[in-house]
This record gives C-alpha cells, sequence and structure tokens, in this order.
C-alpha cells in the first residue's frame, strides 16, 4: 500500500530556531515530491521536486528528495510566527497524489 | 494571479440529500482533482479527472460519488445521497503537468 509519512506530528520552537521536517515515502510509479503549507484553510504550493540530490529553495525555506533512501526533508531557516502551520508532504504517482499527515510547526515570538 | 474557485464555501445538507460542490479551475490547467480532508485528519485523494474522463479514483470514491465537468469551466463533484461521514472539507485542485493549485475548499456539514 502507499504510504506518505511525515515527522515529527508537531513542533513548536522559537522565532530564529532553524527547523527541519521529514517526509519519507513509498509509492508505486512515483513521479515527483510536493511540498504544501496550510494555514486555516486550502493547502498552498511550496515545492516540487523530480530529481534526487538537486535543493530547491524559496527564501528562507529550501528543500530536497533522495529517491535512493525515499525520503525528502523541508528546511526553515530563521523561523517567524508567520511560519505556523501544517506542512504537508504529498507524492504523485499516475494521475494520484497521496498526503502524509503533516507537521504541525507553532513559532512562538 | 489565476486561482481556482470553489462554491458554496460552505454547505449545510440534511442525510440522505444530493449535494453538488462546485469548482472553477485554472483556465489553462488539464488536470482535475477533488479531496477531502475531514476535521483534524489528512488529506484524502478522491479523484483525478483528465481528458473528460476520471484518470484514477481511490476507495473513498465509491458509487455516491461522481464527477462531471458540464461546461468548458466547471467541475463538479456530486454525492449522491449524503451520509454523517461525508462532513468534511472537500478541496478541488488543478494542475498543468503536476503542481497542483488547490481552491478554498467547500466545507460540507451533514446533519
Amino acid at each position: 500500500e502507499d504510504k506518505v509519512v511525515q515527522s515529527p506530528l508537531s513542533l513548536v520552537v522559537h522565532e530564529g530556531d532553524t527547523v527541519t521536517l521529514n517526509c519519507s515515502y513509498e509509492v508505486t510509479n512515483f513521479r515527483s515530491l510536493l511540498w504544501y503549507k496550510q494555514e486555516k484553510k486550502a493547502p498552498t504550493f511550496l515545492f516540487m521536486l523530480t530529481s534526487s540530490g538537486i535543493e530547491k529553495k524559496s527564501g528562507r525555506l529550501s528543500s530536497i528528495l533522495d529517491k535512493k533512501e525515499l525520503f525528502s526533508i523541508l528546511n526553515i531557516t530563521a523561523t517567524q510566527t508567520g511560519d505556523s502551520a501544517i506542512y504537508l508532504c504529498a507524492t504523485s504517482g499516475t494521475y494520484k497524489y497521496i498526503f502524509g499527515t503533516g507537521t504541525r510547526l507553532k513559532v512562538l515570538a | 494571479e489565476p486561482e481556482v474557485t470553489q462554491t458554496p464555501s460552505h454547505q449545510v445538507t440534511q442525510m440522505g440529500q444530493e449535494v453538488i460542490l462546485r469548482c472553477v479551475p485554472i483556465s489553462n490547467h488539464l488536470y482535475f482533482y477533488w479531496y477531502r480532508q475531514i476535521l483534524g485528519q489528512k488529506v484524502e485523494f478522491l479523484v483525478s479527472f483528465y481528458n473528460n474522463e476520471i484518470s484514477e479514483k481511490s476507495e473513498i470514491f465509491d458509487d455516491q460519488f461522481s464527477v462531471e465537468r458540464p461546461d468548458g469551466s466547471n467541475f463538479t463533484l456530486k454525492i449522491r445521497s449524503t451520509k454523517l461521514e461525508d462532513s468534511a472539507m472537500y478541496f478541488c485542485a488543478s494542475s498543468e503537468v503536476e503542481t497542483q493549485y488547490f481552491g478554498p475548499g467547500t466545507r460540507l456539514l451533514v446533519l
């Protein structure tokens, strides 16, 4: 059975800290891995990763994929209270996406 | 910036009633999806749609569910006879290739 597992389930840090969120997967017909941020409602897209070892960056966020070990990490440096959200990892297969349960990040001022 | 829109934002219905949730995907996108998220749980894939037919569906997407693209812009999810356990947030998403963009969701409450 296809699955996506995220860890930790929740995390509380202080502003300025650096966090690493983990996502491991076992899916058939893997095509890409996506990271989303979910605040109040709909997930918003952060990154799509298709190749191993190539880091994607957007401001203080970065992510990398390891297709051999079947995992990805999402790093957030110099965290801010606005980073508080649920971070979702999803894998895309043939026409099908599987989401992890998410990591709930709380950044304290 | 183009975005996926959904209507209604909230829907309350009685058990056994039919509901239709509506979505307008981003105009140049070719792939369309429905997901649901029960309160406090993870986002669950329901169905994907491409070239006017279902590409993939999950075990959740049983005979009570159907999708349609009735015209060039709308994409609908119909639940024929709602059950209490259908109460959830329903998200529509669309993609040009693989990066999906989500709509704001419809919160469905079945009483």
